[in-house]
């Protein structure tokens, strides 16, 4: 079974930018979760999609958005980039069933780089 | 407001050594559950171990144990026999409203 694929891997945007990541959850899994992750503020949580909706957010301003389609494959979007938004952005995907243990599988990551 | 804190932001070991990583918690549920997941160099992240809260018995995996203290929301992560794959970034997380938070991270170095 393959796991999560994110691409692209590693981009570099400059100041004003806007980008897109995609994220291809492992096959049957429905939840896909975005998290920023820097030096130093570890895993922030950004937000959750299951079924083509968000289920959660992240205390992050509304320059960050994402959507859920309906093969479970999710996006997310950054506008205005700024230099702070510079991280990996890791994604997760999870079966959410009845009996969720809260298991999450993650991708390798894109890493942006904003100038 | 940061709800799991790891203290330990890196730590080192020697190669066979044994290693205890802390985290701390806070939620008001009862019910819940606690994961340690690792992150290698550049590879993905995964599950090391996963402790659900109304379990009184810690978990094991292999070589990882967990020491779980409900009552002073703690949880930490005894890291046995090290090698050196063992080195990685590791993260303490626990469920919250349906997301999973994690905490800094603590980064291990194995000495050789």
């Amino acid at each position: 079974k393959a796991g999560v694929t994110q691409t692209p891997r590693y981009l570099i945007k400059t100041r004003g930018q806007q980008v897109t990541l995609s994220c291809s959850p492992i096959s049957g899994h429905r939840s896909v979760s975005w998290y920023q992750q820097t030096p130093g503020q570890g895993l922030q949580f950004l937000f959750e999609y299951f079924s083509e909706t968000q289920r959660n957010k992240g205390n992050f301003p509304g320059r960050f958005s994402g959507r859920q389609f309906s093969n479970s494959r999710s996006e997310m979007n950054v506008s205005t980039l700024e230099l702070g938004d510079s991280a990996l952005y890791l994604c997760a995907s999870s079966q959410v069933a009845r009996d969720w243990t809260g298991e999450l599988f993650f991708g390798e990551g894109s890493r942006l780089t904003v100038l | 407001a940061q709800t799991v804190t790891q203290s330990q932001p890196e730590m080192s070991v020697q190669e066979a050594e044994t290693v205890t990583l802390s985290c701390t918690y806070d939620t008001s549920e009862s019910d819940y559950y606690l994961f340690w997941y690792k992150q290698p160099p550049s590879r993905q992240m995964i599950l090391v171990i996963r402790q659900e809260a109304y379990k009184q018995q810690n978990a094991t995996e292999n070589r990882f144990s967990v020491n779980f203290q409900k009552a002073a929301k703690s949880f930490s992560l005894k890291i046995s026999d090290s090698q050196l794959g063992d080195a990685a970034m590791y993260f303490c997380a626990y469920n919250r409203d349906d997301k999973i938070i994690f905490g800094k991270g603590t980064r291990l170095h194995i000495l050789p």
